[in-house]
């Protein structure tokens, strides 16, 4: 099944802890993506990636890092995560890049930063 | 940049009644497209149906429609016979179209569809 998986679903951490949350595509896509999504606020894309080792930043990159070492895998990671991050964040994947590419989205990452 | 507008943080519609949903968006390009996604309560994100710019004609996908106006950068959501199911967050989507298609998603804040039986 074609499927994009994060992982964790829900995690509750503290301030400053460092975290990663995984996000891993089986449809052979070239662009990927990791949203936030705040009430009030719709989604913001935070980082892309147009192929292996092709990053850049979205609207609100603060205090995110991603890597992209393998086609297949896009991870989030937090280096000192603070309570205004928490939120709910999604991975997405596209088959290329081009506007025309529906991107498809993870069930979600839930995060609570104490 | 772009901006995405749903005036319509929450609506309610009866069971088999047709309920519009609202969205215009602000861009000075020609070429884009537009989406409608729908979040349950499971929060996964659905691709409900999305619109070329350059086509006039607008989409349909089964029980939803869209309203296309690009003079007056309006895209709306007509969703007939309301289902149960139908019941979510409802987010307008615009995607600007160019050559590298670096640009990500630009999401208005979401309708909440209210279905009553």
């Amino acid at each position: 099944e074609a499927q994009v998986t994060q992982n964790p679903r829900y995690l509750i951490t503290v301030t400053g802890k460092k975290l990663t949350v995984t996000c891993s595509q089986n449809m052979n896509h070239e662009y990927m993506s990791w949203y936030r999504q705040d009430p009030g606020l719709g989604l913001r894309q935070i980082y892309y990636s147009m192929n292996v080792e092709v990053t850049d930043k979205g609207d609100v990159p603060e205090g995110y890092k991603v890597s992209r070492k393998e086609k297949r895998n896009f991870p989030l990671i937090l280096e000192s995560p603070s309570p205004n991050q928490t939120s709910l964040y999604f991975c997405a994947s596209s088959l290329l890049a081009a506007a025309k590419n529906i991107q498809y989205f993870g069930a979600g990452t839930r995060l609570s930063v104490l | 940049a772009q901006t995405v507008t749903q005036s319509q943080p929450e609506m309610s519609v009866q069971e088999a009644e047709t309920v519009t949903l609202s969205c215009t968006y602000d861009t000075s390009e020609s070429d884009y497209y537009l989406f409608w996604y729908k979040q349950p309560p499971s929060r996964q994100m659905i691709l409900v149906i999305r619109q070329e710019a350059y086509k006039q004609q607008n989409a349909t996908e089964n029980r939803f429609s869209v309203n296309f106006q690009k003079a007056a950068k309006s895209f709306s959501l007509k969703i007939s016979d309301s289902q149960l199911g139908d019941a979510a967050m409802y987010f307008c989507a615009y995607r600007r179209y160019s050559g590298g298609g670096a640009d990500g998603l630009t999401f208005g804040k979401g309708t909440h569809l209210i279905i009553q039986p």
